[in-house]
């Protein structure tokens, strides 16, 4: 069963640098697949931020696309997110992804971490 | 304002059937792009559902169906167990915002 466990701050200030890391277990992420990120507000709906294929290949929401780099860290089997510039609306739950396709369609998610950005 | 629609709420009896809509447009859906579907639990993260437009996942219930024509997908349960209560979420790829779309949610209440 492959796993994905999220980690990093719970509490950014206004115009620092979100980052994120999952870690993936029981699975190498330079076998295959695409990784991604994906946020929820509190409450509100879904948001994809962006993917990263195993060769190193990104592709970024186009609105978040000035802000956001996504790496992968193939020696610990993980990758990460950095969000710059961050303002209380980047506030929410970030999930990191497995998908089969850079079009969507995540079949394991990781528990999904808060962050909440404020002074 | 989500680029694909999804009805806020729906309800149904134990055992009866619902299904969920999901309304796109020619970059989307109707530009042929598949449709995922996820289910999230309150206080879970988003489980996949319905790959591909209409395929199971290994473990889903078969219970659950999707199913895609012209720029709407739709997803139907049938046999209502008090377990589906959940929001679940409609998925696809748009060609001109050139990223994932998300439907807005739809709250799924067994009444």
């Amino acid at each position: 069963q492959v796993q994905l466990q999220e980690s990093g701050p719970g509490l950014v200030k206004p115009s620092e640098t979100l980052s994120l890391t999952c870690a993936v277990s029981n699975y190498s992420i330079s076998s295959g697949y695409y990784w991604g990120w994906i946020r929820q507000p509190p409450g509100k709906g879904l948001e994809w931020i962006g993917s990263i294929y195993q060769s190193g290949s990104t592709y970024y929401n186009p609105s978040l696309k000035s802000r956001i780099t996504v790496s992968l860290d193939t020696s610990k089997n993980q990758f990460s997110l950095n969000l710059n510039s961050v303002t209380a609306a980047d506030t929410a739950f970030y999930y990191c992804a497995r998908h089969a396709s850079r079009l969507g369609g995540s079949d394991y998610w990781g528990q999904g971490t808060l962050v909440t950005v404020s002074s | 304002q989500s680029v694909l629609t999804q009805p806020p709420s729906v309800s149904g009896a134990p055992g009866q059937r619902v299904t969920i809509s999901c309304t796109g447009s020619s970059s989307n859906i109707g530009a042929g792009y598949d449709v995922h579907w996820y289910q999230q639990l309150p206080e879970t993260a988003p489980k996949l559902l319905i790959k591909n437009n209409n395929n199971r996942p290994s473990g889903v219930p078969d219970r659950f169906s999707g199913s895609k024509s012209g720029t709407s997908a739709s997803l139907a349960v049938t046999g209502l167990q008090a377990e589906d209560e959940a929001d679940y979420y409609c998925q696809s790829y748009d060609s001109v915002l050139r990223g994932w779309v998300f439907g807005g949610g739809t709250k799924l209440t067994v009444l």
